[in-house]
C-alpha cells in the first residue's frame, strides 16, 4: 500500500484481556516507530525497530506490553492483562534509514479497556 | 518538567487569520525541530523540519526556531478553514527519537 497501515481501527476489550495491534510499515521503510497518544498528551515513545539491529525498548510502560517485528517489516504490540490506564490511540510510524527525519504516520487503533 | 511544552489550546481565529503556535524546551541538545498536522482520526503528518536557527517558509507556513531561548514557532498566514486540525511540535538530538509536545488544537471558523 502507499502510506502505514494498522489494523484494527477500533478496539474495545475488557480489562484483564490480551490485545495485538497490528502495523504495516511502507515498503522499503527500515525504521518503524511505536507511539502511544492519551487524551490532551502529547505522543509517548514506545519502542524502536531499525533493521536487524536490537530494538529500543526504553518507553514501554511495563512488562505487560511487548511488541516484535518479523522479516523487517509488519509489526505487532501486545499488551497483555489490559488496564483501563491502556485506553488511548496506539499509533505505528516508519521512515528511511536511521528515522527520525520525517516519520509517516498510519491512523493508529484507538483501544478501550472497559 | 517535561522536554517539551505546548500550550494545548484550543485557539479559535476566523478565516483568513495568522495562527500563531509555539513550543518551548528544556534540552540544548535537540537539534532538529519540526511541526506535525493532525487531523481529527488520522495520524500526524509531517508539515516543516527545520535544523538550524531562524525561518522557514513553505508557501502559508512559517517555521521559527531560536535556539538561544529554546522556542520554536509555527506561523500560519491567510488561515483556512480547512486547517482546523492540531498541531504537534517535535524535536530531537542527534538521535532518532523524538521528543513531542501535546499538541494546540486549532480551529478557523469560516
Amino acid at each position: 500500500g502507499a502510506g502505514v497501515s494498522q489494523s484494527p481501527s477500533n478496539k474495545v476489550t475488557e480489562k484483564g484481556k490480551d490485545v495485538e495491534l497490528r502495523c504495516d510499515p511502507i515498503s522499503g521503510h527500515t525504521a518503524l516507530y511505536w507511539y502511544r497518544q492519551s487524551l490532551g498528551q502529547g505522543l509517548e515513545f514506545l519502542i524502536y525497530f531499525q533493521g536487524n539491529s536490537a530494538p529500543d525498548k526504553s518507553g514501554l510502560p511495563s512488562d505487560r506490553f511487548s511488541a516484535e517485528r518479523t522479516g523487517g517489516s509488519v509489526s505487532t504490540l501486545t499488551i497483555q492483562r489490559t488496564q483501563q490506564e491502556d485506553s488511548a490511540v496506539y499509533l505505528c510510524a516508519s521512515s528511511v534509514g536511521t528515522g527520525g527525519k520525517k516519520l509517516f504516520f498510519g491512523s493508529g487503533t484507538q483501544l478501550s479497556v472497559l | 518538567q517535561k522536554e517539551v511544552e505546548q500550550d494545548p489550546g484550543p485557539l479559535s481565529v476566523p478565516e483568513g487569520a495568522i495562527v500563531s503556535l509555539n513550543c518551548t524546551y528544556s534540552n540544548s541538545a535537540f537539534q532538529y525541530f519540526m511541526w506535525y498536522r493532525q487531523y481529527s482520526r488520522k495520524g500526524p503528518e509531517l508539515l516543516m523540519y527545520t535544523y538550524s536557527s531562524g525561518n522557514k517558509e513553505d508557501g502559508r507556513f512559517t517555521a521559527q526556531v531560536d535556539k538561544s531561548s529554546k522556542y520554536i514557532s509555527l506561523f500560519i498566514r491567510d488561515s483556512q478553514p480547512s486547517d482546523s486540525a492540531t498541531y504537534l511540535c517535535a524535536i530531537r538530538s542527534n538521535d532518532y527519537k523524538l521528543s513531542f509536545g501535546a499538541g494546540t488544537t486549532v480551529t478557523v471558523r469560516a
